[in-house]
């Protein structure tokens, strides 16, 4: 399996711009996790999905961002409009069936810069 | 807001040198407590994951010990080489299973 794939690595866009960051979780796995990496925050869960269902998204900072899955091998973070503290790198994990005992599998990151 | 706590936040050792680092997160409301591995420029890399009070965890010169019920976990490096540089954090699953991150501990291992 090529692990989890997501795309764009680097994004350099503008504020007030619409931002679309896109994950493919490892094949069978039923968990998709979204994180934020901050210097200030660290790694912090955004919005976590099982069976392409969101579970939790009290993580999500402001209504400009919104996460959707829809099927068990795509998922998008979007944030609209992108503001400069946006700027971090974005994670997505996916995990096996238990969540929260199961390991989670880190894709490369996006890393996000909003000017 | 779960507090999940890393000390030492950063570490320099000699190459060959045993070190170690601690997590410590709330004892009440215990899932499970996991180990990861971030080298720079490139995403976590899961080492552990312990449920159990007591748990001892190994692989290869890392291993990890976990009591629940005091809070805390210990990461241990047996003679400590420079590949071993890296950022150690940890996670803690509570009830909601979710995990919470530490800072993590910033190993640089000097040859």
């Amino acid at each position: 399996d090529a692990g989890v794939i997501q795309s764009p690595r680097h994004e350099v866009t503008e504020m007030g711009q619409e931002v679309t960051l896109r994950c493919k979780p490892i094949s069978g796995h039923d968990y998709l996790f979204w994180y934020r990496q901050t210097m200030m925050r660290g790694l912090e869960l955004l919005i976590y999905f099982n069976n392409n269902v969101p579970i939790d998204d009290s993580g999500m900072p402001e209504d400009r961002f919104s996460a959707k899955m829809p099927n068990a091998s795509f998922s998008t973070l979007k944030i609209q409009p992108s503001e400069p503290r946006d700027s971090a790198v974005y994670f997505c994990a996916s995990s096996h069936d238990k969540v929260g005992t199961d390991t989670q599998y880190f894709g490369p990151g996006t890393r996000l810069t909003v000017l | 807001i779960l507090n999940v706590e890393q000390s030492p936040q950063s570490l320099h050792v000699q190459e060959g040198d045993s070190t170690n680092f601690t997590c410590s997160f709330p004892s009440s409301n215990f899932y499970a407590l996991h180990w990861y591995r971030w080298e720079t420029a490139k995403s976590p890399e899961a080492l552990f994951v312990m449920t159990l009070n007591g748990d001892e965890k190994k692989k290869g010169r890392i291993s990890a010990t976990l009591n629940t019920k005091e809070g805390y976990s210990y990461l241990y490096i047996k003679g400590s080489q420079p590949e071993d540089s890296a950022t150690y954090l940890c996670a803690f699953a509570g009830s909601a299973r979710q995990l919470t991150f530490g800072s993590g501990t910033q190993l640089t291992v000097l040859p």
